[in-house]
């Protein structure tokens, strides 16, 4: 079955400890991105990936990294995570940047 | 910047009825895709239906349509013989043709009710 593949599904942490939420495509996506749901903002972009060790910062980068070491995986990296960083994450995939993007089942992240 | 608005915080529907969601965006671009999702309260987000700009056709999938006029900036979603199931925080989004990676820009959602 197509899908991206978000991991874990909720997370609850403390204010700077270290954290990674994976994400995997089987669809052989080229286009990878993040973005996080917030209450009264819709989504918006963390970063984006147009390809294997190509990654840009979208409109929301402060706080976090991301690495594309393989074409399916796309992990989200919060180096010191702090309250502000309490949101819904989704991962998201695209055949390019012009397609349809399938989104992850999201990750429900309290930084406390 | 592109920015799109969703003026309809909720809206609600009986069952059967046919409800029409409104969104707005603003843009200089001639070439883009414009996409409705819906978000259930499982969270997860769902392609409902999308439009290219250049087709001046409205598109169509089973109970979906969209009202799309390029001129007013204008792409509503049309749900027809509403069912319990689309009950769902739905959001309208923008993607730019021009520019190679450009994230989806999307609206602050309209959540739909439906009562039977």
């Amino acid at each position: 079955e197509a899908q991206v593949t978000q991991n874990p599904r909720y997370l609850i942490t403390v204010t700077g400890k270290k954290l990674t939420v994976t994400c995997s495509q089987n669809m052989n996506h080229e286009y990878m991105s993040w973005y996080r749901q917030d209450p009264g903002l819709g989504l918006r972009q963390i970063y984006y990936s147009m390809n294997v060790e190509v990654t840009d910062k979208g409109d929301v980068p402060e706080g976090y990294k991301v690495s594309r070491k393989e074409k399916r995986n796309f992990p989200l990296i919060l180096e010191s995570p702090s309250p502000n960083q309490t949101s819904l994450y989704f991962c998201a995939s695209s055949f390019d940047s012009n397609s349809p993007l399938h989104f992850g089942n999201g990750t429900r992240l309290t930084v406390t | 910047a592109q920015t799109v608005t969703q003026s309809q915080p909720e809206m609600s529907v009986q069952e059967a009825e046919t409800v029409t969601l409104s969104c707005t965006y603003d843009t200089s671009e001639s070439d883009y895709y414009l996409f409705w999702y819906k978000q259930p309260p499982s969270r997860q987000m769902i392609l409902v239906i999308r439009q290219e700009a250049y087709k001046q056709q409205n598109a169509t999938e089973n109970r979906f349509s969209v009202n799309f006029q390029k001129a007013a900036k204008s792409f509503s979603l049309k749900i027809s013989d509403s069912q319990l199931g689309d009950a769902a925080m739905y959001f309208c989004a923008y993607r730019s043709a021009d520019q190679a990676g450009t994230a989806l820009i999307f609206g602050k959602g309209t959540t739909l009710s439906v009562s039977s």
